[in-house]
């Protein structure tokens, strides 16, 4: 069975300083890999995904990620934090198109000033 | 930019009554999803539905949940008696098949 794990519950980083939050997944084959942002009372808008090819992928907001097939690994970085950043973060993995999405628990993103 | 909307954002219910969301995903999508999240827990999934039909669903979609696509645009998730265990932010999504685009959300409470 597919799974997500999100090792880092809360996460407090400096206004401007560098961000990366880790994602592991458990799955056989390559998955469909996602990340979500959810701001307090919102709804999950989509950061970036990944299906294949190119292991860097670059999303909205200045967030890139990279797959690491070796490591089960999707973790998601942005170099620069800005303080309207501050939200939780979803890693979601799924085995194909059109299937169901199996998130993480979430990674809670504080900015501090 | 189209988006997926859903109606109504809160609604408070008594127990063992039932209760309608809705959702109107967005028009080209072909793949539809209602997902759910307990508070400060993390997202799961209820049910996926293409081509008029349940394609998937999860342990949690027990015979208390039904959705319908009642016409070109609506996709409805009902939840015929409602338990406190019920109350969430029920989130509908829908793709193309690849990313899946999510709703805002309504916010069930069941007193």
């Amino acid at each position: 069975a597919q799974s997500v794990t999100q090792p880092d519950i809360h996460i407090t980083v400096s206004e401007g300083a560098s961000l990366e939050l880790r994602c592991n997944y458990s799955y056989g084959a390559t998955p469909y890999l996602f990340w979500y942002v959810q701001s307090p009372g919102q709804g999950l808008q989509l950061l970036l995904k990944y299906f294949s090819g190119d292991t860097l992928v670059q999303g909205i907001k200045g967030f890139e990620a990279e797959f690491k097939r070796s490591q089960s690994s999707f973790n998601l970085r942005k170099p620069s934090v800005h303080w309207s950043d501050a939200a939780e973060y979803f890693c979601a993995v799924g085995r194909q198109a059109g299937t169901a999405l199996i998130f993480g628990k979430g990674t809670t993103l504080s900015v501090s000033s | 930019e189209p988006e997926v909307t859903q109606t109504p954002s809160h609604q408070v219910t008594q127990m063992g009554q039932e209760v309608i969301l809705r959702c109107v995903p967005i028009s080209n999508h072909l793949y539809f999803y209602w997902y759910r999240q307990i508070l400060g827990q993390k997202v799961e999934f209820l049910v996926s539905f293409y081509n008029n039909e349940i394609s998937e669903k999860s342990e949690i979609f027990d015979d208390q949940f039904s959705v319908e696509r009642p016409d070109g645009s609506n996709f409805t998730l009902k939840i015929r008696s409602t338990k406190l265990e019920d109350s969430a932010m029920y989130f509908c999504a829908s793709s193309t098949p690849y990313e899946q685009y999510f709703g805002p959300g309504t916010r069930l409470t069941v007193t």
